[in-house]
């Protein structure tokens, strides 16, 4: 159990829809990080936050959008979902030392979001 | 051309085998590099981290950076049914924010 905990654990919806995933990081970690997973693309960057803000941003498709609470938890929407959307959509977090986040991500057990 | 090749397999082998995993990757600004163990329908499990290059060894686990080759090695000594999953190979540049993960290796450990 690496502490990052994800909800909902899977996800069925319909074409055109929108969902919302939720995040919450190891205990003292400020970066979060939302990763998208498919057979064919494999284990992909979307958008990483640190402490409220938003820090990098990846090959993240304009109808997804993501943000980070000041609790630390965090939510990746997607909206106007098409087939293609579906994968395994992953979070992870980072611990920081003197304000400085650490390369090391730990995962946690993904959503994995089907779209019929 | 992908940032990190990585051999997707799959690969099997007998209990008790060593087991060599590798990455080639183009990008000379990766410093940093890692391996992860997912396991079917798991999240990834970070299972070791190197900067730079080097060795690291920790339990039957050894990763291996060579940075003027552009390459990284993971072996796993004694090999058991329990270490078949997929291992994903993982790296990053200074300030990069993101991890560059291979397409992962399927490996299974046969009894």
């Amino acid at each position: 159990d690496s502490g990052v905990t994800q909800t909902p654990k899977h996800l069925i919806t319909a074409t055109g829809q929108r969902v919302t995933l939720r995040c919450s990081p190891r205990s003292g970690d400020l970066s979060v990080y939302w990763y998208q997973q498919s057979l064919d693309q494999g284990l992909q960057f979307l958008i990483q936050y640190y402490n409220g803000e938003e820090r990098a941003k990846g090959n993240i498709l304009e109808r997804f959008s993501a943000q980070q609470f000041p609790d630390l938890h965090s939510e990746l929407n997607l909206s106007s979902l098409e087939l293609g959307d579906s994968a395994l959509y992953f979070c992870a977090s980072s611990p920081s030392i003197g304000g400085v986040y650490q390369e090391t991500q730990y995962f946690g057990p993904g959503t994995r979001l089907l779209v019929l | 051309q992908k940032e990190v090749e990585q051999d997707p397999g799959p690969l099997s082998v007998p209990e008790g085998a060593i087991v060599s995993l590798n990455c080639t990757y183009s990008n000379s600004a990766f410093q940093y590099f890692m391996w992860y163990r997912q396991y079917s329908r798991k999240g990834p499990e970070l299972l070791m981290y190197t900067y730079s290059s080097g060795n690291k060894e920790d339990g039957r686990f050894t990763a291996q950076v060579d940075k003027s080759s552009k390459y990284i090695s993971l072996f796993i000594r004694d090999s058991q049914p329990s270490d078949s999953a997929t291992y994903l190979c993982a790296m990053s540049a200074r300030g990069a924010q993101k991890l560059v993960f291979g397409q992962g290796t399927r490996l299974t450990i046969n009894p």
